[in-house]
């Protein structure tokens, strides 16, 4: 099956910090999506690519469909403490269904 | 507008028991899906179904069933639960297309002991 690296597994950020994220296919697609969840709570769609260097923003939020469309990165400026959750990223996979990462865990460094 | 709603939200089961996980969406989706999300983990996919009458098994199927009657309706079925099933279950819908992706109903929690 598809191959999606996300990276990385976890991190801590600190109010005010830019946080980077991303994912690795071993395929080509045509679509990335990013999605966060909530502690206790099902997951959102932040944002969606369509385009093979497509840079979309959300708020604070970027995304970017890399140029090879293999890879996707996410960036958060200027975190703040509702920010953390786990991020997923997701290919639209042909057969009907999303193919999700593993997950980006983000907590809060004390 | 409701979008996917799961009940029950917590469910304690013993080894052996039975249940139905329920869900209901309003969007008049065709695509459904099911997902369990164990601890710390990723989601994997257990069933989904295109349309009412037709599902499909997912990575992860075996001591689960499924069936879809209705546009609206798509119940997970566990039968002689195991610890192993231990989980966050998720049911998602979508429409055509992937401009949206998946709206998720916010989780059923099992415990099975």
């Amino acid at each position: 099956g598809q191959q999606l690296n996300q990276n990385p597994q976890s991190m801590f950020i600190q109010e005010g910090e830019d946080v980077s994220m991303n994912c690795t296919s071993s395929s080509i697609f045509n679509t990335w999506l990013w999605y966060k969840q909530d502690p206790g709570e099902g997951p959102v769609l932040l944002i969606a690519l369509y385009k093979a260097g497509e840079l979309t923003s959300n708020g604070r939020l970027t995304a970017q469909f890399g140029i090879t469309r293999k890879d996707s990165f996410l960036n958060i400026s200027a975190s703040i403490p509702s920010d953390v959750g786990i991020y997923f990223c997701a290919l639209g996979e042909y057969g009907n269904k999303l193919v999700f990462g593993a997950g980006t865990i983000l907590r809060v460094k004390s | 507008n409701a979008g996917v709603t799961q009940t029950p939200k917590f469910r304690i089961l013993k080894i052996g028991q039975s249940m139905t996980l329920q869900c209901t969406q309003d969007m008049n989706h065709n695509y459904m899906y099911w997902y369990r999300q164990d601890p710390g983990m990723g989601l994997k996919l257990i069933y989904y179904s295109v349309g009412a009458g037709i599902t499909d098994k997912g990575e992860v199927p075996n001591g689960y069933n499924v069936s879809r009657s209705t546009t609206e309706d798509f119940p997970l079925r566990l039968e002689l639960a195991a610890p192993s099933q231990t989980s966050v279950y998720f049911c998602a819908s979508r429409e055509y297309g992937w401009e949206y992706g998946y709206t998720f109903g916010s989780g059923t929690r099992l415990t099975v002991v």
